[in-house]
């Protein structure tokens, strides 16, 4: 069974730096490219960042809005997707979810709840 | 990046009626567009890709169509445990955009 859990989550101060994880059990993690999407409270979804899997030549997209303040990467060794996140801002909060694609995204984690508050 | 934009933004049905959503991209995306179906509280659950194709288990009354620009999400008889938010999705080029979602609640 896929699985994909997120963890890293919690309250962080304006300004601040937060290191997301995904764990992925259940499937060849270094043969899918993955994916980080966000939603704000009450808001819809937003794709963050994209990273290929094994044959894809580590190709990293990353959505306008986030260049520059994010960083995806991977571990294949040890099945895990991570999205460093800078400058956090308050409308940075929200959960985050990791996704597997292929070619669309179809598994998801539960998510992780980031709240950036003073 | 890739514009997606949905319509409407609210749907209110009753339990047996036909609904469509209908989801426009910013340019082309040949058949490069899923759809998920979203519940409050959980993650999204993937329905169709490739814009037409039915993914596993999802029950066949939910159906897509379109290509290029142009694509619709149909329900062919709503059931009590489709109230839930929709979004389509692009996974073309550089990028991945989500429209921003219809709510379909009960009338």
């Amino acid at each position: 069974e896929v699985q994909l859990v997120e963890s890293g989550g919690g309250l962080v101060q304006p300004g601040g730096s937060l290191r997301l994880s995904c764990a992925a059990s259940g499937f060849s993690f270094r043969s899918y490219s993955m994916n980080w999407v966000r939603q704000a409270p009450g808001k819809g979804l937003e794709w963050l960042s994209y990273i290929s899997g094994s044959g894809g030549g580590s190709t990293i997209y990353y959505a306008d809005p986030v260049k520059g303040r994010v960083t995806i990467s991977r571990d294949n060794a040890k099945n895990s997707l991570y999205l460093q996140v800078n400058s956090l801002r308050a409308e940075d909060t929200g959960v985050y979810y990791c996704a597997r694609e292929g070619s669309h995204f179809d598994s998801w984690g539960q998510g992780t709840l980031v709240t950036v508050s003073s | 990046d890739i514009q997606m934009t949905q319509s409407p933004s609210t749907l209110s049905a009753s339990v047996g009626d036909r609904v469509t959503i209908t989801c426009r991209a910013s340019q082309n995306i040949n058949n490069w567009l899923a759809w998920y179906q979203q519940k409050p509280g959980k993650a999204p659950n993937l329905l169709i890709y490739k814009a037409s194709n039915l993914e596993s288990g999802v029950p066949s009354r939910f159906s897509g169509s379109g290509s290029g620009t142009e694509f619709t999400l149909t329900i062919s008889s709503l059931q009590p445990g489709d109230f839930a938010t929709y979004y389509c999705q692009q996974y073309s080029l550089d990028s991945r955009t989500f429209g921003q979602g219809t709510k379909v609640d009960i009338k």
